[in-house]
């Protein structure tokens, strides 16, 4: 089987900075993918680590441990317009899908 | 504008009409994807396709059909809608898949489909 945990809910102050993480546990593994979703609005792509160590794209980072079956996404700065539901993914060997976590719904307090 | 394109945006039923849901992407990609979400479940994948005439199932592919006859276009079909469809579907796309292969996915804007 296959799983991938993440916190339903998140809470942080503008300004600062959050960490959210997943842990999976998958039969195979190619990388993990980090997807934001605003209320009615589409998934859009965040990010991609298929090796150890972190990602950095402008006040996004992501971080993968391969050893650990565990990544982050480190929000930083946060800005109200982060509020916003994210999900990371995994892309399995064996399997031509993308496997999608539950969802981490951030909330940006002033 | 690179994009992939549902339709309809919102469409409610009633239970045993059959409907299609439309997807087009002008990327070029060859794999494409729909999927379902549901609050607390997530992105569930419906079925895929890794190019022209090539589908398979994904994780809830039960009440589904998909055709891939072209490239840019997957349609999604329920040939007998029942009420546990009523779901906001997404259409996705990307250039390659796995291994290497760039998966970075597109999604479309959604179809928020009712079934009564």
């Amino acid at each position: 089987g296959q799983s991938l945990e993440q916190p339903s809910e998140v809470t942080a102050v503008e300004g600062a900075i959050v960490q959210i993480n997943c842990t999976y546990q998958t039969s195979g593994f190619y990388g993990l993918s980090w997807y934001q979703q605003h209320d009615g609005g589409a998934p859009t792509f965040l990010s991609y680590n298929a090796l150890d160590g972190l990602e950095e794209t402008g006040r996004f980072s992501s971080f993968l441990s391969r050893s650990d079956s565990y990544g982050y996404l480190l929000l930083q700065e946060l800005q109200m317009k982060d509020s916003a539901s994210y999900f990371c993914a995994v892309d399995q060997t064996g399997a031509n899908n993308l496997f999608f976590g539950t969802g981490t719904r951030l909330t940006v307090i002033p | 504008e690179a994009q992939v394109t549902q339709n309809p945006r919102y469409l409610i039923t009633v239970t045993g009409k059959k409907l299609t849901v439309t997807c087009s992407q002008n990327m070029n990609h060859e794999y494409m994807s729909w999927y379902r979400q549901d609050p607390g479940l997530g992105l569930r994948q419906i079925y895929y396709s890794m190019n022209v005439e090539a589908t398979d199932k994904g994780d809830v592919p039960e009440g589904y059909k998909v055709s891939r006859k072209e490239k840019r276009n997957f349609p999604l079909i329920l040939e007998s809608p029942s009420p546990n469809q009523t779901s906001l579907y997404f259409c996705a796309s990307s250039p390659g898949w796995g291994a290497g292969g760039d998966t970075e996915a597109f999604f479309g804007q959604g179809t928020r489909l009712t079934v009564v």
